[in-house]
């Protein structure tokens, strides 16, 4: 079975710097999808980004930037810039590319940012 | 469109009673999924539905717990008895399908936080 591990529990940031979360996954499937989901506290999950593993590029959408490293099996989440709104609990999901809908999610990192 | 839509947001009671919580897709989608979040679980895939058939159930706790999925734009997650250990956050989430438009992503409705005091 999937499994997927974020190793910072909590992690903090100074408004307008750059933070890196962590994640890692293991898997026997050579094609899968990899996600970081954002859940402020209104509960709300939030995608924030996804990669293809079989796309070499790393995802990127404005702020945030993967680093995907499929032979290490290791997908983290940069910010940049961060802003006081980005303060949430950050999960790090995978879900297999077919034949398998549901996402395996890891147990998050709480980010605080700093003014 | 609307997403996923849940009810109730909040949902407190008594140990023993019935709590039936709801939950309306995005029309269209073909896959439901309930997902409990817990401090000390995280997020955990309770069940999903493919086409309004229950796919896989491994998650569900116990016999205490029950899905139903009459048609396409409803699905209920029941829980009787409830137990205090039950409190948590049930999330509904669906899911266009594998066959719809990419990045085939999973929307989540806003969670029903349920208390079993």
């Amino acid at each position: 079975a999937q499994t997927v591990t974020q190793s910072q529990p909590e992690m903090s940031v100074q408004e307008a710097e750059t933070v890196t979360l962590s994640c890692t996954y293991d898997t026997s499937e050579s094609d899968y999808y990899l996600f970081w989901y954002k859940q402020p506290p209104s509960r709300q999950m939030i995608l924030v980004i996804r990669q293809e593993a079989y796309k070499q590029q790393n995802a990127t959408e404005n702020r945030f930037s993967v680093n995907f490293q499929k032979a290490a099996k290791s997908f983290s989440l940069k910010i940049s810039d961060s802003q006081l709104g980005d303060a949430a609990m950050y999960f790090c999901a995978y879900r297999g590319f077919s034949g398998s809908e549901k996402l395996v999610f890891g147990k998050g990192t709480k980010l605080t940012v700093n003014p | 469109d609307a997403g996923v839509i849940q009810s109730p947001r909040h949902e407190v009671t008594e140990m023993g009673q019935e709590v039936t919580l709801r939950c309306k897709p995005i029309s269209g989608h073909d896959y439901l999924f309930w997902y409990r979040q817990t401090m000390m679980r995280g997020l955990e895939l309770l069940i999903y539905f493919n086409n309004n058939v229950p796919i896989d159930d491994s998650g569900m706790p116990e016999d205490r717990f029950s899905a139903k999925m009459p048609n396409a734009s409803f699905s209920t997650l029941k829980i009787q008895p409830s137990e205090p250990r039950d409190s948590a956050v049930y999330f509904c989430a669906s899911f266009p399908g594998l066959a719809g438009v990419a990045p085939h992503e999973q929307y989540f409705g806003p969670g029903t936080r349920l208390t079993v005091t």
